[in-house]
């Protein structure tokens, strides 16, 4: 059975650094045709993809938070780490991580997701 | 980067009816890349449809999707009372994805 659990600080304070943890099982991170994704939701509003990963380390990320974040993952841990400095309020929200199919890049498989909140 | 524009905005429809939603592309999207999620208050999303017409491992055969370069459709046949939440399209392109904003489904 394919699971994803994001795990991460429920409260963050403006301009830190959110480092979320996104821990796979079912499905191996050196799988060549499988990775992750990390997407978002603001309370009451659409979903905004953040990132993905590949096994072969390819990474993109979104246009406009390219600047303020980092994936990377751990193969041996199960692990894909998704890092966003300079945190604001506008950035609350319920943070996904979800397995991507590589040949079809849709997350076919979805953690509960994460909620962030960001204030002083 | 490609914006995708989901209509209407909220559907109102009873049960047993049929439901056309609709994603419009502002430029070509491949069809390989064309997926359609449902979310339920308080859950995930889930993935229906992927490569604009193929239906994810267990999604019942209500759900439909089809379309091309820029037009794409999701319909529901026949409506269940479990199918009532908010569905979102989502593409891949040019190393980016992107999700539409989202329809509401409701009971009417």
């Amino acid at each position: 059975q394919v699971t994803l659990k994001e795990s991460g600080p429920v409260l963050v304070k403006p301009t830190e650094t959110l480092t979320l943890t996104c821990t796979v099982s079912g499905f191996s991170l050196s799988n060549a045709r499988m990775g992750v994704s990390w997407i978002r939701q603001p309370p009451g509003k659409a979903l905004e993809w953040l990132a993905h990963i590949f096994s072969n380390d390819e990474k993109s990320y979104s246009t406009s938070l390219k600047s303020r974040l980092t994936i990377s993952k751990d193969t041996s841990k199960s692990q894909v780490v998704l890092t966003m400095t300079n945190m604001d309020p506008v950035d609350t929200a319920t943070y996904y991580c979800a397995r991507t199919d590589y040949d079809i890049l849709t997350g076919d498989v979805w953690g509960k997701g994460t909620t962030v909140t960001v204030s002083s | 980067e490609i914006v995708l524009t989901q209509s209407p905005g909220t559907l109102s429809l009873s049960p047993g009816e049929r439901a056309t939603l609709s994603c419009r592309a502002s430029q070509s999207v491949s069809s390989s890349y064309l997926a359609w999620y449902q979310q339920k208050p308080g859950q995930a999303p889930r993935l229906l449809i992927y490569g604009a017409s193929s239906r994810a491992t267990g999604i019942p055969d209500r759900f439909s999707g089809s379309g091309s370069g820029t037009d794409f459709t999701l319909t529901i046949s026949r409506l269940e009372p479990e199918d009532f939440a908010v569905y979102y399209c989502q593409q891949y392109g040019s190393s980016l994805v992107t999700f539409g904003q989202g329809t509401k489904l409701e009971i009417k």
